[in-house]
């Protein structure tokens, strides 16, 4: 079993929409949580940690699950510059675990 | 700018020739890490290491090598035993971290596109 696992989508949502994503972690003692977000042909570039319940930075909301071992992340009022593959990454200590990704096409 | 270098941004390599990757950074981080993804597919963990002189396999070492003699440098070596390089390469490094609760944040660089024929 993979230690981080996400749903590949796609996802295709209008311009406005609220969408969410979910990522499952298998490994219990994960300490923080991360997503990333990827577009095309280009590096991750870090957009929220959580480590305690949940995290918000404008349009963008990170939950936090341990009992159910799962992390969300919840864009509201979707852009067209939200079009991404969005990571879910788990970390122990030094040790990080990506998830395969999550497509998001935002559609005019 | 503080930040992590990666050279050249796209490589190409006849099959059979030895391959070296840079990764630079000026964050001041102890651990770094090279990640190889391939299209459709998430990153896989190739090597990494936490203080200079010290390095340690991820889960695709094989037919890569790579050496830490410098913070701020960390080469990734790509040699003829490895059966598929063509792949998107990907340095990051983070700080190293402290036992406390508090995220230990990984930043990456550019990426280097290898396709080797």
């Amino acid at each position: 079993r993979k230690e981080v696992e996400q749903d590949p989508g796609p996802f295709n949502v209008p311009e406005g929409a609220t969408v969410a994503f979910n990522c499952t972690y298998s490994n219990s003692a994960s300490q923080s949580f991360f997503w990333y977000r990827q577009d095309c042909r280009k590096e991750p570039k870090l957009l929220m940690s959580v480590y305690s319940s949940g995290n918000e930075d404008g349009r963008f909301t990170a939950q936090l699950n341990r009992a159910s071992q799962y992390i969300s992340l919840l864009i509201r009022d979707s852009k067209l510059s939200d079009s991404a593959t969005y990571l879910c990454v788990g970390n122990t200590g030094n040790q990080f675990y990506f998830g395969t990704g999550t497509s998001l096409t935002v559609i005019p | 700018d503080g930040g992590i270098t990666q050279s050249p941004k796209y490589l190409f390599r006849k099959e059979g020739q030895n391959v070296t990757l840079s990764c630079e950074q000026n964050l001041n981080h102890d651990a770094m890490y090279w990640y190889r993804q391939d299209p459709g597919q998430g990153l896989r963990l190739i090597y990494y290491s936490q203080i200079v002189n010290d390095f340690q396999k991820g889960d695709i070492a094989e037919g890569y090598s790579v050496s830490r003699e410098k913070k701020e440098s960390f080469p990734l070596t790509l040699t003829s035993a490895q059966q598929n390089p063509t792949a998107f390469y990907l340095c990051a490094s983070s700080a190293r971290w402290s036992g406390t609760v508090r995220p230990v944040e990984q930043y990456f660089g550019p990426g280097t596109r290898l396709t080797v024929t």
